[in-house]
C-alpha cells in the first residue's frame, strides 16, 4: 500500500555538490512528475515523464536533470546544487496523462537545504 | 499567463462552523480544476476534481463549485472538525499541455 515513495526525506547539501532524489511508484502508473514547493508559492513543475522512455521540461527545469529508469522509477538529479534550489521536492504519478482527468498521487516530499 | 490565487492565505475558525475557501484563476480556458489537502510534513491528497463542463462536485462534507466565466472556484466545508486542519490548495489544468497551475494554498486551522 506504499503508493509513491521518495528518498531521502531530508538532505543538507553544500553549494556545488550533486545529489539524486529517488522516486518509485507501485501503482503501475504511466506518468510521473517532479515538483518543487517554496513558501508562499504554488507547486511548480520541474520535469515530467508522460510515459516510460520519455521526459519533458516543465516550468522550472534549469539546474535539474531527470531519468525515467523504468515504469516504476523517476529520479531527479541536481548536478551542482545552489542555494536557490533549497525547497521541498515532491514526486507524483498519474495512471495516464493529466488530460484524462486522473487522480494524481504524491509522495511525502523531500526537504532539501543547500548551504 | 494563467495565474491562480487563493485568499486568504490563512484562516482560523471554531469547530462546527461551515466555511468557504476561495480560488481564482485568470484564464478561463481550463480543462479541469482540482482541490488538494496537504498535512504538515506530508504530501498532497486529491480531494475533488471538477471537469470544465461541470459546475460542482461533492464528497462527504466537502463541496467544490466551479464558475469558469468568472474564474472562480470555492471549496465548502460543512460542520468543520479539528481534523480538517490542513493547507488546502487548488490547481487548474491547462488544456494545451500537462501542466497543473497551482495556488499557494490556504492554511486552515479549526479550533476545538
Amino acid at each position: 500500500n506504499a503508493g509513491v515513495t521518495q528518498t531521502p526525506k531530508f538532505q543538507v547539501l553544500k553549494t556545488g555538490q550533486s545529489m539524486t532524489l529517488q522516486c518509485a511508484q507501485d501503482m503501475n502508473h504511466n506518468s510521473m512528475y517532479w515538483y518543487r514547493q517554496d513558501p508562499g508559492m504554488g507547486l511548480r513543475l520541474i520535469y515530467y515523464s508522460a510515459s516510460e522512455g520519455t521526459t519533458d521540461k516543465g516550468e522550472v527545469p534549469n539546474g535539474y536533470n531527470v531519468s525515467r529508469l523504468n515504469k516504476r522509477e523517476f529520479s531527479l538529479r541536481l548536478e551542482s546544487a545552489a542555494p536557490s534550489q533549497t525547497s521541498v521536492y515532491f514526486c507524483a504519478s498519474t495512471e495516464t496523462a493529466f488530460l484524462a482527468g486522473n487522480t494524481i498521487y504524491f509522495g511525502e516530499g523531500s526537504w532539501l537545504t543547500v548551504v | 499567463k494563467q495565474e491562480v490565487t487563493q485568499i486568504p492565505a490563512a484562516l482560523s475558525v471554531p469547530e462546527g462552523e461551515n466555511l468557504v475557501l476561495n480560488c481564482s484563476f485568470t484564464d478561463s480556458a481550463i480543462y479541469n480544476l482540482q482541490w488538494f489537502r496537504q498535512d504538515p510534513g506530508k504530501g498532497l491528497t486529491s480531494l475533488l476534481l471538477i471537469q470544465s463542463s461541470q459546475r460542482e462536485q461533492t464528497s462527504g462534507r466537502l463541496n467544490a463549485s466551479l464558475d469558469k466565466s468568472s474564474g472562480r472556484s470555492t471549496l465548502y466545508i460543512a460542520a468543520s472538525q479539528p481534523g480538517d486542519s490542513a493547507t488546502y490548495l487548488c490547481a487548474v489544468l491547462r488544456g494545451s499541455n500537462y501542466q497543473l497551475i497551482w495556488g499557494a494554498g490556504t492554511k486552515l486551522i479549526i479550533k476545538p
